[in-house]
């Protein structure tokens, strides 16, 4: 069965500081699709990532970088330089490749809530 | 570009009252459709995907039900609310060849 981990379940940083958020996943499938989100207070999930399978090229997107390891089964997500705006619950999910049998359902882990201190 | 839309934004409803959650997309057209839940503690859960018009699919077993009677709006119902359909519930659309989900906006429903 496809499953997601996060294990950090808050994290507190002060504003300026590195934080690396964690995600391992676990799925049968040798082809689907990791994904992260943010959901701010205001609640709407924020698409921020999507990596395929056969793609384990780490991504950077200004303060923003991901690195996907298949042999660990991680696709840890890291903020540079951290802002208070970054404050948010961040999710990391996963969905098998679509095909004509399936539709690309998200599986969620169940977040890590970032507080960002001035 | 795509533009999901959600009403009402936020709702109280007794229990064993009826629900409808509507959510229209703008943007795209014959997109797959979603309904997650969102309970207190964050998780995201799926409840139903469409991939077409009068396609239902049911991913958890409940007193919930969808439709979706055209193409860009998907409808969330409920004959009689329980005290746990309490939630952040969330539409989502994925289009074209991609999987990506965009979310709308969300409507916050409490059940007293």
């Amino acid at each position: 069965a496809q499953k997601v981990t996060q294990a950090q379940t808050e994290i507190s940083v002060v504003e300026k500081e590195d934080v690396t958020l964690d995600c391992v996943y676990e799925t049968r499938d040798t082809t689907y699709y990791l994904f992260w989100y943010k959901q701010p207070p205001s609640g709407e999930l924020v698409f921020l990532i999507r990596r395929n399978s056969f793609d384990e090229q780490n991504e950077i997107s200004g303060r923003y970088s991901w690195n996907f390891q298949k042999s660990t089964s991680s696709f840890n997500f890291t903020i540079t330089a951290s802002q208070v705006v970054d404050s948010a619950v961040y999710f990391c999910a996963l969905s098998e490749a679509r095909r004509s049998s399936n539709t690309g359902k998200l599986i969620f882990g169940q977040g890590t809530t970032l507080q960002v201190k001035p | 570009s795509q533009t999901i839309h959600q009403w009402p934004a936020t709702l109280v409803q007794p229990v064993g009252s009826p629900l409808s959650l509507e959510c229209t997309v703008e943007g795209t057209s014959n997109p797959n459709l979603y309904w997650y839940r969102q309970a207190a503690g964050r998780g995201l859960q799926l409840l139903f995907y469409s991939v077409g018009i009068g396609q239902i699919s049911s991913e958890v077993p409940q007193n919930l039900s969808a439709s979706r009677p055209q193409d860009r709006q998907f409808i969330l119902s409920s004959k009689k609310l329980l005290l746990s359909d309490s939630g952040f519930y969330l539409c989502a659309l994925a289009s074209g060849y991609t999987d990506t989900q965009y979310f709308g906006p969300g409507t916050r429903l409490t059940v007293l």
